[in-house]
């Protein structure tokens, strides 16, 4: 589905490195998401924004900052990578009366 | 705040039988329940859900039941086919923020033909 669509799809990225990741979606939906998965601890939310001037702090939102540029636009930024942020990042959209969740295609960060 | 639990983590069952998924949740004005579907290596997929007016939902093999005063819902497959191996994941509105959801870690569903 390229209605949501994250860059890079896979990183390889050095300790102390900043970096950043990059949601788009062509769905007109006001809301967006950043998520991590785990293996064994599901999804957990990181920051989400209800639309452009908006932006809050999800469950683990420390080391992450995140900037909504357009409605159409979330990135998520590492300042300083470290390697317990090696994980699967999710971008997901949502219209604000509809909570159900497209998900982007993910991307794939490793901290060496 | 809102915490979801799942189980169980892991369910093998045979090519034909039924699976049941149970999610419990704590915040009490959560009002939406989806259900989505990871198969591996892509993103998860929203497959079915239900709100808080609701007590269940069907879309042909699959359905959802939940006890709002228990707070627990649950997903249940029918007929089950080698291709509904995946890891599902449940969730819950997070009452407070009208609209984050709040995943639980997850079930591997094995389908053996």
């Amino acid at each position: 589905d390229a209605d949501v669509t994250q860059t890079p799809r896979n990183r390889i990225t050095k300790t102390g490195k900043r970096i950043m990741l990059e949601c788009s979606q062509t769905k007109g939906h006001d809301r967006m998401y950043w998520y991590r998965q785990d293996p064994g601890l599901g999804l957990r939310l990181i920051y989400y924004s209800f639309d452009v001037k908006d932006i809050n702090k999800g469950e683990i939102s420390d080391g992450y900052s995140v900037s909504r540029q357009a409605q159409a636009k979330f990135s998520l930024s590492l300042e300083s990578a470290i390697p317990n942020q090696t994980a699967l990042y999710f971008c997901a959209t949502s219209e604000k009366d509809n909570y159900g969740y497209t998900f982007g295609s993910g991307t794939r960060l490793t901290v060496v | 705040g809102e915490n979801v639990e799942q189980h169980p983590s892991t369910l093998s069952v045979q090519e034909g039988d039924s699976a049941v998924i149970k999610c419990t949740y704590s915040d009490s004005a959560s009002n939406y329940f989806p259900w989505y579907k990871q198969e591996l290596g892509k993103r998860p997929q929203l497959i079915i859900d239900i709100r808080s007016n609701v007590g269940e939902k069907k879309d042909q093999r699959i359905a959802v039941t939940l006890n709002k005063t228990a707070k627990h819902f649950s997903l249940h497959i029918t007929e089950t086919q080698p291709e509904d191996s995946a890891v599902y994941f449940c969730a819950a509105t997070h009452g407070g923020s009208q609209g984050n959801l709040i995943f639980g870690k997850g079930t591997k569903l094995s389908v053996k033909p």
